[in-house]
């Protein structure tokens, strides 16, 4: 399956570490992204191919890969980091665009 | 600086065409791909389809075959997406985002536009 899964929620208190995890067969070959919507805004990039991280985006977010999971990782979680989080990829073949449902992390 | 700029919000009953459009500044328009996301109310984001602006490409997702339309004028900068008998069920935010499509780093959202809410409704 070129499906992508996520939790549908992470909570963590100010200054812990969440790691949203995003699972999928293609990822052994297919790269994966992060994606950052705060509420009421417009999806911002924050993590692309696996590990690196755009311009401007804070140090904290760290993006790993495994197999078929891909991690990403907040460190010392922030208030501000309270949005919903959704990773990216393409199905096996590459032809076409995947997100996977998203995660809802609450800063406690 | 990259911007997207979308068209205003829509109020529209079944039945009704719609179109909404998204213009591109600060980078060569001709030369990235456009694409289309729909967010439903509460919901994730589902990828609609790409226009290509130099030659008019186009890709759609399969879920959204034959359900919309996605073209672009390269003259004006724009892309559009547009229905020709919206229904409630197309009731959402609709996002365009430029599309990178790299060798070495693979393809994704880098831009956003600011969303187009659309609401349908009797």
């Amino acid at each position: 399956s070129d499906e992508l899964t996520q939790p549908p929620s992470v909570s963590v208190s100010p200054g812990q570490t969440a790691r949203i995890t995003c699972s999928g067969d293609a990822l052994p070959k297919q790269y994966a992204y992060w994606y950052q919507q705060r509420p009421g805004q417009a999806p911002a990039l924050i993590i692309y191919k696996d590990t690196e991280r755009p311009a401007g985006i804070p140090e904290r977010f760290s993006g790993s890969s495994s197999g078929t999971i891909v991690t990403l990782t907040i460190s010392g979680v922030q208030a501000v980091d309270e949005a919903d989080y959704y990773c990216q990829s393409a199905d096996s073949s590459g032809s076409y665009v995947v997100f996977a449902g998203g995660t809802r992390l609450t800063v406690l | 600086e990259v911007r997207l700029v979308q068209s205003a919000a829509e109020v529209k009953k079944p039945g009704e065409s719609l179109r909404i459009s998204c213009e591109g500044s600060g980078y060569t328009f001709t030369i990235y791909w456009i694409a289309w996301v729909r967010q439903m109310p509460g919901k994730g984001l589902e990828w609609m389809g790409l226009v290509y602006p130099g030659d008019s490409d186009i890709r759609y997702s399969p879920s959204f075959q034959g359900q919309v339309t996605i073209s672009a004028d390269k003259s004006i900068r724009t892309a559009y997406l547009q229905w020709s008998s919206v229904k409630a069920s197309d009731t959402a935010i609709y996002y365009c985002a430029r599309f990178s499509v790299t060798t070495d780093s693979g393809s994704f959202f880098d831009y956003w536009g600011q969303g187009t809410q659309v609401s349908v409704s009797s």
